[in-house]
């Protein structure tokens, strides 16, 4: 069994579409987050939620919005995708916010052309 | 705060001889801290983690790091480097607060010589 779970695993799209990368854990974690991974595999925190309540909205473009239906799902949606949204998206999930570890998903290879 | 450096973004070392990966950290409260590797075009794998108890932490595949208070360092270290070794491996820094973040440090690519 899978413990984070995204789809897809890569997403190929147009500049100005929107798209969803969904989230699942099976962890019965609290607390979930999205990252990005850019070209220089430089991972940055983008959003948190704990108990589906957003606790960290980093200076993300209003284009991501992040929506959590239940603890164990957060989705990622963009709006009007641009050629710099291009990286790889991981989801991950911990036990509480902070000082435990974080299981992430295996990425999303968004491609934006 | 918090904020992690990692000293090294790329170590090359011989298959069989010792592997250090260096990482410093800053923190305002007692950290948690982490390593994770990722290899190419894969997820990431915690290696092992430093949550107040033992300073000298055991991960898995042979890794090891030791959490240094005095010199806010947790280099990570392994006696002999294997071939399947080579990824990219990051240093974390994590602490439960209102603004609790789990911080990446910018990485380090370890690559193995035959």
């Amino acid at each position: 069994d899978t413990a984070v779970s995204q789809t897809p695993k890569y997403l190929v799209t147009q500049m100005g579409n929107d798209k969803s990368i969904k989230c699942e854990q099976n962890l019965g974690h609290d607390t979930m987050y999205w990252y990005k991974q850019d070209s220089k595999k430089f991972l940055k925190i983008m959003f948190s939620y704990n108990n589906k309540e957003l606790i960290i909205n980093e200076t993300v473009p209003n284009r991501f919005s992040p929506k959590s239906p239940d603890k164990a799902h957060l989705n990622l949606h963009i709006n009007s995708l641009e050629l710099g949204d291009s990286a790889v998206y991981f989801c991950a999930s911990s036990q509480v916010p902070g000082n435990t570890e974080a299981f992430f998903g295996q990425g999303t290879r968004l491609t934006v052309v | 705060a918090q904020s992690v450096t990692q000293l090294d973004s790329h170590v090359s070392v011989s298959e069989g001889t010792p592997v250090l990966l260096r990482c410093n950290y800053s923190s305002s409260y007692s950290p948690s801290l982490f390593w994770y590797v990722q290899h190419p075009n894969k997820g990431l794998q915690l290696l092992l983690k430093y949550t107040s108890a033992a300073t000298l932490v055991k991960g898995i595949n042979g890794f090891e790091a030791e959490f240094k208070k005095s010199e806010t360092s947790f280099h990570l270290t392994k006696p002999s480097a294997h071939m399947s070794d080579a990824a990219e491996y990051f240093c974390v820094v994590s602490s439960y607060s209102s603004a609790s973040k789990i911080i990446f440090g910018s990485g380090t690519r370890l690559s193995i010589r035959p």
